[in-house]
């Protein structure tokens, strides 16, 4: 059972330009959560997405950044016209059907710089 | 909003000592979570801890869900060169939807030859 997938591992943009992160969860997970990690900081939640539904988007800038989680294939964390401050780590996260019990694996990262 | 405080920010141990670390919150949690991040990697889970009071271990990791729900630490014992990293402390609330997880700023853990 494959983890969860995340690509592209390493993303430079120069300011302006878009970047598009994508994540695979694990096979049966249907919950998917996207967080950032600036240098010596702490994960920070952006978004929980579900099959086609974000169920809560608040740790989301409400600018520039979008993220969606269709039908079929990946989640993508979608950031337009980058700024230098996006630089950061982006970790997506899946988790089952939610249950009292399962919580959440976090893929290896995407490594976004910004030029 | 809900903040976790981590302590220490940073450890410098001698291989083969033990190791203490722990999260206090603001507000309680209904699970605490602890994470291992190795560089380039994302963060791995070693304890989950879901009833305040709860003790479990994990080979030579032992976690504690605090009995206030608002703090849990974390002890590594007898370390070993492979236990360097960051430790992150997490807590998740797991109601009404909300599953996110606030984590703490982390303990870098370094061994010393």
């Amino acid at each position: 059972n494959a983890g969860v997938m995340q690509n592209p591992r390493h993303l430079v943009r120069r300011r302006g330009q878009e970047a598009r992160l994508r994540c695979s969860p694990m096979k049966g997970h249907s919950h998917v959560y996207w967080y950032r990690q600036l240098p010596e900081e702490g994960l920070k939640f952006m978004v929980y997405l579900q099959k086609e539904n974000i169920i809560d988007e608040s740790g989301m800038p409400k600018e520039r950044f979008s993220a969606e989680f269709p039908k079929e294939g990946p989640s993508i964390l979608r950031i337009q016209q980058v700024v230098r401050g996006d630089s950061a780590a982006y970790f997506c996260a899946s988790s089952p059907v939610a249950s009292s019990t399962d919580t959440q694996y976090f893929g290896p990262g995407t490594r976004l710089t910004v030029l | 909003g809900q903040q976790l405080n981590q302590s220490p920010q940073s450890m410098f141990i001698q291989e083969g000592e033990d190791v203490s670390m722990n999260c206090t919150s603001s507000s309680i949690f209904n699970t605490w979570l602890w994470y291992k991040q190795e560089p380039g990697e994302g963060p791995v889970l070693l304890i989950a801890l879901y009833k305040a009071g709860e003790l479990t271990s994990n080979g030579r990791l032992t976690a504690q869900f605090g009995i206030t729900r608002k703090d849990s630490f974390l002890n590594i014992s007898a370390s070993i060169p492979s236990d360097v990293g960051i430790y992150f402390c997490a807590g998740q609330l797991r109601m009404n939807r909300d599953d996110k997880i606030i984590f703490g700023k982390g303990t870098r853990l370094h061994i010393l030859p």
